[in-house]
C-alpha cells in the first residue's frame, strides 16, 4: 500500500465551484500534513499546512482525522488561477528520512470559465 | 533572495555518461534534499543532507552520489546514465526539522537518458 494516496482525478468544475480533494495515508505514525500545489512544469509549491483542529486560509480549508487517517482540501468559490495538481504531502519520522516528505501523485484540477 | 536555483534545466544524456546536477541555495538552510518526479507519479527521495559534510541515503539513492561541502551547494552526480533516470529532479531545502517547516523547492532539471 502506497504510503499517501490521493484521487486520481482529474476534476473538471466551472468557475465558482466549490470542489473537494481526498488523500489518505498510511503510517499512522505521522505528524506533520500538507498540501502542495504544482503548477504545469514547475516546482512544487507549499499551499498549506494541515493542523488537527482544521484551518482555514481564505477560500481554501484543510481538514485533517488522525483516526481515519484523512486529510481533505476544500477549495471554495474556484477561480481560473486555481488550475494546477494538489499534491498531499506527510511526514513521518519513521520514514527512510526523518526530516523527508512522502508525496502523493496529485490530483488535476482545471477549473473552465 | 533567489531562493534554490538549480542548473541545468534540461539535458539529454546517452546511456553510460555521466553528469552533475548542480542546487544552490541562498537561505542558509541547513537540510538539503534531493528529489525525482517520474511522470504522473510523486516525488521520491533520493539524498538528503542535514548539514555540510552530513548526507544521507533516502528512498531511491541507487545510481546517484552527492556530497555537502558547503551549506549553500548540494549537487547530484549521476555515473552511468540508464534510461531509467529520465526524469525531472528537484532540489528542495529547509531551515530545519520542525514538524512543519516549509520545503522550497527549485525549478527542476529535466533529463532525458537515450
Amino acid at each position: 500500500r502506497k504510503e499517501v494516496e490521493q484521487d486520481p482525478g482529474p476534476f473538471n468544475v466551472p468557475e465558482g465551484a466549490t470542489v473537494a480533494f481526498n488523500c489518505t495515508y498510511s503510517n499512522s505514525a505521522s505528524q506533520s500534513f500538507f498540501w502542495y500545489r504544482q503548477d504545469c512544469r514547475k516546482e512544487p509549491k507549499l499551499l498549506m499546512s494541515v493542523y488537527s483542529s482544521g484551518n482555514e486560509d481564505g477560500r481554501f480549508t484543510a481538514q485533517l482525522n488522525r483516526a481515519s487517517q484523512y486529510i481533505s482540501l476544500l477549495i471554495r468559490d474556484s477561480k481560473l488561477s486555481d488550475s494546477a495538481t494538489y499534491l498531499c504531502v506527510v511526514r513521518s519520522t519513521n520514514s527512510n528520512s526523518g526530516y523527508a516528505l512522502n508525496f502523493g501523485k496529485g490530483t488535476s484540477l482545471l477549473v473552465t470559465p | 533572495n533567489a531562493g534554490v536555483t538549480q542548473t541545468p534545466k534540461f539535458r539529454i544524456l546517452k546511456i553510460g555518461q555521466s553528469m552533475t546536477l548542480q542546487c544552490t541555495q541562498d537561505m542558509n538552510h541547513n537540510y538539503m534534499y534531493w528529489y525525482r518526479q517520474d511522470p504522473g507519479m510523486g516525488l521520491k527521495l533520493i539524498y538528503y543532507s542535514v548539514g555540510a559534510g552530513i548526507t544521507d541515503k533516502g528512498e531511491v539513492p541507487n545510481g546517484y552520489n552527492v556530497s555537502r561541502s558547503t551549506t549553500e551547494d548540494f549537487p547530484l552526480r549521476l555515473e552511468l546514465a540508464a534510461p531509467s533516470q529520465t526524469s525531472v529532479y528537484f532540489c528542495a531545502s529547509s531551515y530545519d526539522r520542525g514538524s512543519y517547516n516549509e520545503q522550497f523547492f527549485g525549478p527542476g532539471t529535466r533529463l532525458t537518458v537515450l
